[in-house]
């Protein structure tokens, strides 16, 4: 069965420091990624999405990236945070079927940017 | 661009009594329509997804949701809830193409009291 693993869980930075955040994905292949913030009090927004490796696309402008150096890694980053960054952080995988596909989430990163 | 209102932040509901969670989407093209439910600190799982045929669509643990193309509605439906279906409850619509983008709605916080 597949899973999905995200950490660190939990993680306090302060404003201006750099990011890191990792999502791993097992049993399955060539899965499409995606990274989901949700700010407190709203709602979840789609940061970024990839369909293959190297291949990503950005959704909103901000000063986070992403990366997916192998088929069933994807990684968030930011070379300085700012106070805004704060949030729930989401990893999600789905098939190659596209829209129709179900996407399952991980367990999440609760960032705090102090 | 797509749009998801979820008209309830909080819904108060007895323990056993039936309830019914409002989604109004915006689009000028077809959406898929989706509905998630995250327990405190966890990702999402998935609750059911209407993508085409019968505008009633089943899901687990016990929900329903019914399609409205004529108003824009695609509201979660319980009839006797219980303690455990406390949580929040995400709407999302995406494109029928390409990868899965969510759009997602507020959310709404359904708090079952016994």
């Amino acid at each position: 069965s597949q899973t999905i693993h995200q950490w660190p869980a939990t993680l306090v930075q302060p404003v201006g420091s750099p990011l890191s955040l990792e999502c791993t994905v097992e049993g399955t292949s060539n899965p499409n990624l995606y990274w989901y913030r949700q700010a407190a009090g709203r709602g979840l927004q789609l940061l970024f999405y990839s369909v293959g490796i190297g291949q990503i696309s950005s959704e909103v402008p901000q000063n986070l990236s992403a990366s997916r150096p192998q088929d069933r890694q994807f990684i968030l980053s930011s070379k300085k945070l700012l106070l805004s960054d704060s949030g729930f952080y989401l990893c999600a995988w789905s098939g190659q079927g596209g829209s129709t596909d179900t996407q399952y989430f991980g367990p999440g990163t609760r960032l705090t940017v102090l | 661009a797509q749009s998801v209102t979820q008209l309830d932040s909080q819904v108060p509901v007895f323990e056993e009594a039936p309830v019914e969670l409002r989604c109004n989407y915006s689009s000028s093209v077809s959406v898929y329509l989706f509905w998630y439910v995250q327990y405190p600190n966890q990702g999402l799982q998935l609750l059911l997804k209407y993508l085409s045929g019968s505008t009633l669509v089943k899901g687990i643990n016990g929900f329903e949701a019914e399609f409205n193309k004529s108003q824009t509605s695609f509201h979660l439906r319980k009839p006797s809830v219980h303690i455990s279906d406390t949580a929040e409850y995400f709407c999302a619509v995406s494109l029928p193409q390409g990868a899965q983008k969510l759009v997602f709605g507020q959310g709404t916080r359904l708090t079952i009291n016994p």
